[in-house]
């Protein structure tokens, strides 16, 4: 089954303790990207990849790291969470270029940051 | 589930009427549109989408008008049923090289039985 798939689901952590948030798609897509969702705001993007080792900023990317070794996995970092990153994130990935092609999420990883 | 947003503008229709379900963009230079559907506890999902050299586009079920005078998107759900309930989003992209898209805040439908 095609899916993009991220983990964990739910994390509850304390501020400045690091965490990775792992993303992960079968569809052997070139594009993800990550957002954070916040409440009126809508999606927001932090971060996308074009490719393995080709990473750019999108809107919203301070206080987080992204890494794109393999084409598979796209990993969210956050080197110091503080609670203005309490959010809900999404990963999503897309064969071509956001700009022309469908864009497939994932579930959702709800980050509490206290 | 996830909540995906508390003061989200809502509609609510009865189930077998037709729902419209609007959205004003901000970019004049935005050339695709993405409708996508978000149900809780998931991820968005891609529902139709439309270029700026279209004016309409049908789906199943959905169409998908784009007013550029105006900037003005809506998505018209024929025969809505329950299991269309769910958070609705536009997106803009700037040009087909453009790597963000610009989502609006959603808009929730209920559909009444």
């Amino acid at each position: 089954e095609a899916q993009v798939t991220q983990n964990p689901r739910y994390l509850i952590t304390v501020t400045g303790k690091k965490l990775t948030v792992t993303c992960s798609q079968n569809m052997n897509h070139e594009y993800m990207s990550w957002y954070r969702q916040d409440p009126g705001l809508g999606l927001r993007q932090i971060y996308y990849s074009m490719n393995v080792e080709v990473t750019d900023k999108g809107d919203v990317p301070e206080g987080y790291k992204v890494s794109r070794k393999e084409k598979r996995n796209f990993p969210l970092i956050l080197e110091s969470p503080s609670p203005n990153q309490t959010s809900l994130y999404f990963c999503a990935s897309s064969l071509l270029r956001a700009g022309t092609d469908t864009q497939y999420f994932g579930p959702g990883t709800r980050l509490t940051v206290l | 589930g996830e909540s995906v947003g508390l003061h989200l503008p809502t509609l609510s229709v009865q189930e077998g009427d037709n729902s419209i379900i609007n959205c004003a963009y901000s970019n004049s230079a935005s050339d695709y549109f993405i409708w996508y559907k978000q149900e809780s506890g998931k991820g968005p999902q891609f529902i139709i989408d439309i270029r700026s050299n279209m004016d309409k586009r049908q789906g199943q079920r959905v169409t998908v008008l784009l007013n550029k005078t105006v900037k003005h998107l809506s998505l018209q759900i024929a025969a809505t049923q329950p299991g269309d309930s769910a958070v609705y989003f536009c997106a803009e992209n700037e040009d087909n090289y453009g790597q963000n898209f610009v989502f609006g805040p959603g808009t929730r439908l209920s559909v009444l039985p």
